[in-house]
């Protein structure tokens, strides 16, 4: 296990649409987190993890959002019925979240398109 | 949502040239993280700070973490064409109500060769 792994890379779909997004954690990392960033802007926080409890969800994180990490270990992000201003890079991070291991390390983000 | 402040805004260096960034908040951290973010990828960690006043380095990287615990460095010597990117600081204050990372508005970063 390298990294946090995203898929998929890239979403393009119409408006209106669901679309789902998956996030490998790094393995043994008990904290994950999805993050939300638009161009020229850092990420911003939407929702996290202690192993399979959302213990902190963000106002952008709208009715049509949902997160889910079932057992602890990989998570979804569904987002239904999307909407153009829903375009953006999707950002999950894992860490070990004790002592020095809470730096959180990201993976490679899903770059989603609605048209 | 809330994001932290970092200047400068961009920079346009010749390759060999030191570079400075900070990050300023009005709210305390407990910790500080520095990442870059290349086009198309997620952020990379490069240093992590964990007490107020310390200096650690990371090759030619070297940050600090503010004495007020509100403001941290960054600091790239000799920079190189690879330097090149979006430098992001972020604050957290892990075992608080909250654990999340507040991200910072960015640097980028231009080495010109």
């Amino acid at each position: 296990d390298t990294g946090v792994s995203q898929d998929p890379r890239h979403k393009i779909t119409k408006r209106g649409q669901n679309v789902t997004f998956r996030c490998d954690p790094i393995s043994e990392h008990n904290r994950l987190y999805w993050y939300r960033q638009t161009l020229g802007q850092g990420p911003e926080f939407l929702t996290y993890f202690q192993n399979e409890a959302q213990l902190e969800k963000s106002r952008l994180l709208s009715d049509r959002f949902s997160a889910e990490r079932p057992k602890g270990s990989f998570s979804t992000l569904e987002i239904q019925r999307t909407e153009q201003g829903d375009s953006a890079m999707y950002l999950c991070a894992s860490s070990l979240g004790r002592g020095k291991g809470t730096e959180a390390f990201f993976g490679q983000g899903t770059r989603l398109t609605v048209v | 949502g809330q994001q932290l402040n970092q200047s400068p805004q961009s920079m346009f260096i010749q390759e060999g040239e030191d570079v400075s960034m900070n990050c300023t908040s009005s709210s305390i951290f407990n910790t500080w993280l520095w990442y870059k973010q290349e086009p198309g990828e997620g952020p990379v960690l490069l240093i992590a700070l964990y007490k107020a006043g310390e200096l650690t380095s990371n090759g030619r990287l070297t940050a600090q973490f503010g004495i007020t615990r509100k403001d941290s460095f960054l600091n790239i010597s000799a920079s190189i064409p690879s330097d090149v990117g979006i430098y992001f600081c972020a604050g957290v204050n892990y075992g608080g109500a909250t654990n999340k990372l507040i991200f910072g508005t960015g640097t980028l970063l231009a080495v010109q060769p």
